[in-house]
């Protein structure tokens, strides 16, 4: 069965750096989101992306985060000058289209931690 | 207000008891939603779908409440498999993203 997937597992910065969080989507599906889940905490919408921009974004992404589709298979979420509020899980996912009945499959995620 | 609520529990129950949660929702707007499930430090998985009549997947049943802005899960038969937090989600027509809840932790015991 097909999976997104996204690397790496775990990222440790420092405070200030730049961070970049890939993933590869399901290669038939063409809108792709970034969730995050602070621990403890419920998971959040950051940003949907189709047809190489930004369908919609919440207030969590900020002009400190960056998304983009560098070729025709990863899916990049860049965060620049990390806090330590950034800690969290940041999920991938992707589906066929954007219509909500369609499932939106998630990967693995990436652990980051701002120290 | 938040969305999407939900009883956080946990729900304690012993292997073949069944266990229904609720969850409530505050955008009116919403036109589609799902039960999600998260194992601890995994990523949320797709359960099923709940449709405005109601379906069933197995021992699971979930329920759409429009009037009440509700949305409920049944778990038959409880398995210790279905130890997990279940995330009530839901998304707008037109609006990409989905809108999750906090989710509610069943643990079921052998």
């Amino acid at each position: 069965e097909p999976e997104v997937t996204q690397t790496p597992s775990h990222q440790v910065t420092q405070m200030g750096q730049e961070v970049i969080l890939r993933c590869v989507p399901i290669s038939n599906h063409l809108y792709f989101y970034w969730y995050r889940q602070i621990l403890g905490q419920k998971v959040e919408f950051l940003v949907s992306f189709y047809n190489n921009e930004i369908s919609e974004k919440s207030e969590i992404f900020d002009d400190q985060f960056s998304v983009e589709r560098p070729d025709g298979s990863n899916f990049t979420l860049k965060i620049r000058s990390t806090k330590l509020e950034d800690s969290a899980m940041y999920f991938c996912a992707s589906s066929v289209d954007g219509d909500l009945t369609e499932t939106q499959y998630f990967g693995p995620g990436t652990r980051l931690l701002v120290l | 207000r938040k969305e999407v609520e939900q009883d956080p529990g946990p729900f304690n129950v012993p292997e073949g008891a069944t266990v229904a949660f609720n969850c409530t929702y505050s955008n009116s707007a919403s036109q589609s939603f799902f039960w999600y499930r998260q194992d601890c430090r995994k990523e949320p998985k797709l359960l099923m779908s709940v449709y405005s009549s109601g379906n069933e997947d197995g021992r699971f049943t979930a329920q759409l409440n429009r009037a009440s802005q509700y949305i409920s899960l049944l778990i038959r038969d409880s398995k210790l498999s279905d130890s997990a937090t279940y995330l009530c989600v839901g998304g707008a027509f037109n609006d990409y993203k989905l809108s999750f809840g906090a989710g509610t932790t069943v643990t079921v015991r052998a």
